[in-house]
């Protein structure tokens, strides 16, 4: 278990639909990450918050968006769901100090139909 | 980040060391090499970092060259439970005021057999 906690586990929307995803990270992480794995793709950067602030951007789709609330969790949207985003989302996250390795969730599995 | 370049795939018999190879040869002074894995659609699971010196822990060993343009990641004595993708990053460790975000490759996908 490492201590980073996603939710729902697995959701089947419709194209055009808009979902959330849920990340709680470990106790103390202020940053948190959100990656995107399609069978193609493989492990995608989407998006990283600091404490509540965005610090880094990646692959990110305009129809996507996150944020990370003052309790440090974090949600990430998409919108205008099309077939292509049926894919493993993960949240990560990791301490500043110390050690910076970062921690994954299990994922959310979405599937648009 | 310096690029990295891992073979697609590697096989390895139970009980007998796992031995996977980096190429990181555009790697800078201040970039430390770190080693990830994931099981079969689990998230990605921390194994090990360095930066020049050789470095071990409960799950694995890593050997870094002397001019630092490859590692090595070593699984003493692999399991079935081993079989998985291995990435391989690398990556300032931190930037002031901000985390980092690891970008995966491809990785090698270890294939542990009985």
């Amino acid at each position: 278990d490492s201590g980073v906690t996603q939710t729902p586990k697995h959701l089947i929307t419709a194209t055009g639909q808009r979902v959330t995803l849920r990340c709680s990270p470990r106790s103390g992480d202020l940053s948190v990450y959100w990656y995107q794995q399609s069978l193609d793709q493989g492990l995608q950067f989407l998006i990283h918050y600091y404490n509540g602030e965005e610090r880094a951007k990646g692959n990110i789709l305009e129809r996507f968006s996150a944020q990370q609330f003052p309790d440090l969790h974090s949600e990430l949207n998409l919108s205008s769901l099309e077939l292509g985003d049926s894919a493993l989302y993960f949240c990560a996250s990791s301490a500043i100090r110390g050690n910076t390795e970062a921690f994954f969730g299990q994922g959310t599995r979405l599937t648009v139909v | 980040d310096a690029k990295t370049t891992q073979p697609t795939s590697m096989d390895c018999a139970e009980g007998r060391a796992a031995n996977l190879p980096c190429n990181h040869s555009t790697i800078s002074g201040n970039e430390y090499v770190y080693w990830y894995r994931q099981i079969h659609s689990q998230g990605p699971q921390y194994i090990i970092h360095g930066l020049k010196n050789n470095e071990t822990n409960e799950m694995a060993s890593l050997i870094i060259t002397e001019d630092r343009k490859s590692s090595t990641l070593i699984l003493p004595h692999a399991t079935l439970r081993d079989t998985a993708v291995y990435y391989c990053i690398v990556r300032v460790t931190r930037r002031l005021n901000s985390g980092y975000a690891l970008n995966f490759g491809k990785g090698t996908s270890l294939l542990v057999t009985p």
